[in-house]
C-alpha cells in the first residue's frame, strides 16, 4: 500500500539554526510533491511545490530537495525563527490528481 | 477571492443523528477535495472531485458517509447516521489545474465535528 512517511517527533530547534524535516515515501510515483504549514486550529497552507523532475525549489528561507531514486524529500527552514513553529505536512499528487498527506512533523523553534 | 468556505465551524451531536458539512471552492477551481484530521490518523482523504465529477471515494469509510457536487460551486459531506469515532475536523479544498497553477490545495478552516 501507498505510505508517505514523517518523522513523528517534534523537532525542537534554536532559534537561527536551520530545521531539516524528511518525508519518506513507498509504492507511490508522485507528479509532484508538495509541502504546507498547519498553524493549530486552522487548515494547511501551501509552502512549495517540486516536479518529479527537479531536484531542488527554494523560496526565501525554505529549500526542498526531491529523490525519486531514495524516494525521498527534505524540507529545510533556514535562519529558523519562533514563528516558523507549526507542523510541516509533506503531501504527493500522483498523476490523476490525487493528493495524500503524511503525518506532518511538529517544528518548535525556542529564542 | 474570499477562499473556501466551509460550515458549519462548529458541530455537536449526538449519536445517530445525521451531520450535512458543505463547502463553497475558490472560483474557477476544477478540483475539490475533502479530508478528515485526528489526532490518531492525521489527515486522510475522503473523496475527491474534478470538474463536480466524484474521480476516488475509495478513503470514505463507510456507507454512513455520502459526498456530492452539484455544481462548481458547493459540495456537500453528508454522515447519516452519526457515530462518536466520527469525531474529527473536516477539511476541504479545492485547486486548479493548468499550465499556470501546479495544482496547490487551498483549504478551508475547517469544520469540527463532535459526536456525543
Amino acid at each position: 500500500s501507498q505510505k508517505i512517511e514523517q518523522n513523528s517527533e517534534a523537532l525542537n530547534i534554536q532559534e537561527g539554526k536551520t530545521a531539516t524535516l524528511t518525508c519518506n515515501y513507498t509504492n507511490y510515483s508522485p507528479a509532484y510533491l508538495q509541502w504546507y504549514r498547519q498553524d493549530p486550529g486552522r487548515g494547511p497552507v501551501f509552502l512549495l511545490l517540486i516536479r518529479e523532475n527537479e531536484k531542488e525549489k527554494r523560496k526565501e528561507r525554505l529549500k526542498v530537495t526531491f529523490d525519486t531514486t531514495l524516494k525521498q524529500s527534505l524540507f529545510h527552514i533556514t535562519a529558523s525563527q519562533p514563528a516558523d513553529s507549526a507542523t510541516y505536512l509533506c503531501a504527493l499528487t500522483d498523476s490523476w490528481g490525487k493528493l495524500q498527506f503524511g503525518a506532518g512533523t511538529q517544528v518548535v523553534v525556542t529564542p | 477571492d474570499a477562499g473556501v468556505i466551509q460550515s458549519p465551524r462548529h458541530e455537536v451531536t449526538e449519536m445517530g443523528q445525521e451531520v450535512t458539512l458543505r463547502c463553497k471552492p475558490i472560483s474557477g477551481h476544477d478540483y475539490l477535495f475533502w479530508y478528515r484530521q485526528t489526532m490518531m490518523r492525521g489527515l486522510e482523504l475522503l473523496i475527491y472531485f474534478n470538474n463536480n465529477v466524484p474521480i476516488d471515494d475509495s478513503g470514505m469509510p463507510e456507507d454512513r458517509f455520502s459526498a456530492k457536487m452539484p455544481n462548481a460551486s458547493f459540495s456537500t459531506l453528508k454522515i447519516q447516521p452519526s457515530e462518536p469515532r466520527d469525531s474529527a475536523v473536516y477539511f476541504c479544498a479545492s485547486s486548479r489545474h493548468d499550465r499556470a497553477n501546479t495544482g496547490e490545495l487551498f483549504f478551508g478552516e475547517g469544520s469540527r465535528l463532535t459526536v456525543l
